[in-house]
């Protein structure tokens, strides 16, 4: 099992400029939830989807933000136009129900 | 509504020393809590979990937490502290409603290990 894969693992950005973060999660997770982890703020749940429906999307900050999943293997974060304030580290988890969360490595993002 | 809280954002033991973390939550209904650790650009690892078995749990590198209602706490401890175990460690709570698995996670405590 190679785990939750999350690409790229660093991506360096200009301010105004498209951003997607990819994600594959452990097969046969039934739930995917992405995080943002920042030193002010800690982690924070962005969204998450349950059997590839969108479940909750309040902690997506602004309408910069959208993510999707179109089928079970697979989960995108997109923020366009990117704004440095987005700099953090972004997480992919996914899990089964009843059982804890398995995180991917997590991409960190650097908008300049 | 459910939430943690993590007493203590930085922790400071000598190697050897025991390691007490403290983790108190509030959940409207029975919970699931877990601990997670991550070590420097890492994602989170799951250190153990309780799931209304025994209230005893042990996790992995020696680290266990025990579930005390009364208290609503879920403290982690381990016997003595390696400079291996330096991280930063997570509490989270999740009521496993059936939309998913949501865990809300704690603040944080990082732990120093000093020689």
């Amino acid at each position: 099992d190679a785990g939750v894969i999350q690409s790229p693992r660093h991506e360096v950005t200009e301010m105004g400029q498209e951003v997607t973060l990819r994600c594959k999660p452990i097969s046969g997770h039934n739930s995917l939830f992405w995080y943002r982890q920042t030193m002010m703020r800690g982690l924070e749940l962005l969204i998450y989807f349950n059997n590839n429906v969108p479940i909750d999307d309040s902690g997506m900050p602004e309408d910069r933000f959208s993510a999707k999943m179109p089928n079970a293997s697979f989960s995108t974060l997109k923020i366009q136009p990117s704004e440095p304030r987005d700099s953090a580290v972004y997480f992919c988890a996914s899990s089964w129900t009843g059982g804890g969360y398995t995180f991917g490595s997590g991409t960190r993002l650097t908008v300049v | 509504a459910q939430s943690v809280t993590q007493l203590g954002s930085h922790v400071s033991v000598s190697e050897g020393a025991l390691v007490l973390l403290r983790c108190n939550y509030s959940s409207s209904v029975p919970p699931y809590l877990f601990w997670y650790v991550q070590y420097p650009n890492q994602g989170l690892q799951l250190l153990l979990k309780y799931t209304s078995a025994a209230t005893l749990v042990k996790g992995i590198n020696g680290f266990e937490a025990e579930f005390k209602k009364s208290e609503t706490s879920f403290h982690l401890t381990k016997p003595s502290a390696h400079m291996s175990d330096a991280a930063e460690y997570f509490c989270a709570v999740s009521s496993n409603n059936n939309a998913g698995n949501m865990l809300t996670f704690g603040g944080g405590t990082r732990l120093m290990v000093k020689p």
